[in-house]
């Protein structure tokens, strides 16, 4: 059974640092790998896609990176700002003929001013 | 290009009651899954739709059931309501299968008292 891990649960960063989070889970025979942020009471917002057979997404400040063989992916944030501060949730996709998608618990970002 | 809506937003009713959610996917978008947020189990998987057939089902009692339209809109109905099916309801819309990104609706907020 997919469990996917996130780690930290929650993280405080002064405006301008860069910073990473980390996701892990336990059965590698993934077919993707998606990084969402939700902002307070609201839906999810996809961030960047990672199909298996990548190493690594990017967009804008944001760097994603997946390691199947370790079960880990990073989503790296380059010069964090305000802005940021949501929570954000790493969500697997084991493939076949379907969409579901296993999420991670969640890291909680504040970017302090 | 209108992302996925749903309707309603908020939704407040008394145990026992039943309820219907709707989802509009993205316009082109063939599968329809639906997920339960709640603080204490997170996201979980609930159903997923494609074509008017349900693909793939989550661990959840018979109470909760769906279906999709041949114009790819979802419905998911709860019957009999517990005080424990309090919770944010997403939908996610995508193409086909795993190989595209899940676009999430702003969800809907249901309070059973």
């Amino acid at each position: 059974k997919q469990e996917v891990t996130q780690i930290p649960a929650a993280l405080s960063v002064p405006e301008g640092e860069n910073l990473v989070l980390n996701c892990s889970f336990t059965d590698s025979a993934i077919y993707n790998l998606q990084w969402f942020r939700q902002d307070p009471g609201k839906g999810l917002t996809s961030l960047l896609l990672i199909q298996s057979s990548q190493r690594e997404q990017t967009s804008g400040r944001l760097n994603a990176s997946l390691d199947k063989s370790s079960g880990r992916s990073t989503l790296y944030i380059a010069a964090s700002q305000p802005g940021d501060s949501a929570t954000y949730l790493c969500a697997v996709d084991n493939g076949g003929a379907t969409n579901k998608l296993i999420f991670g618990t969640g890291t909680l970002l504040a970017v302090q001013p | 290009k209108a992302g996925v809506t749903q309707t309603p937003r908020y939704l407040i009713k008394t145990r026992g009651q039943q309820v219907t959610l709707s989802c509009s996917p993205i316009s082109g978008h063939r599968s329809v899954s639906w997920y339960q947020q709640t603080p204490g189990q997170g996201l979980q998987f609930l159903f997923e739709y494609f074509s008017e057939t349900q693909r793939n089902k989550g661990n959840f009692p018979g109470r909760f059931s769906g279906r999709q339209f041949s114009n790819s809109r979802s419905e998911m109905n709860v019957s009999t309501l517990e005080l424990g099916d309090s919770a944010l309801y997403l939908c996610a819309s995508s193409l086909t299968d795993s190989v595209y990104e899940q676009y999430f609706g702003p969800g809907t907020r249901l309070t059973v008292t």
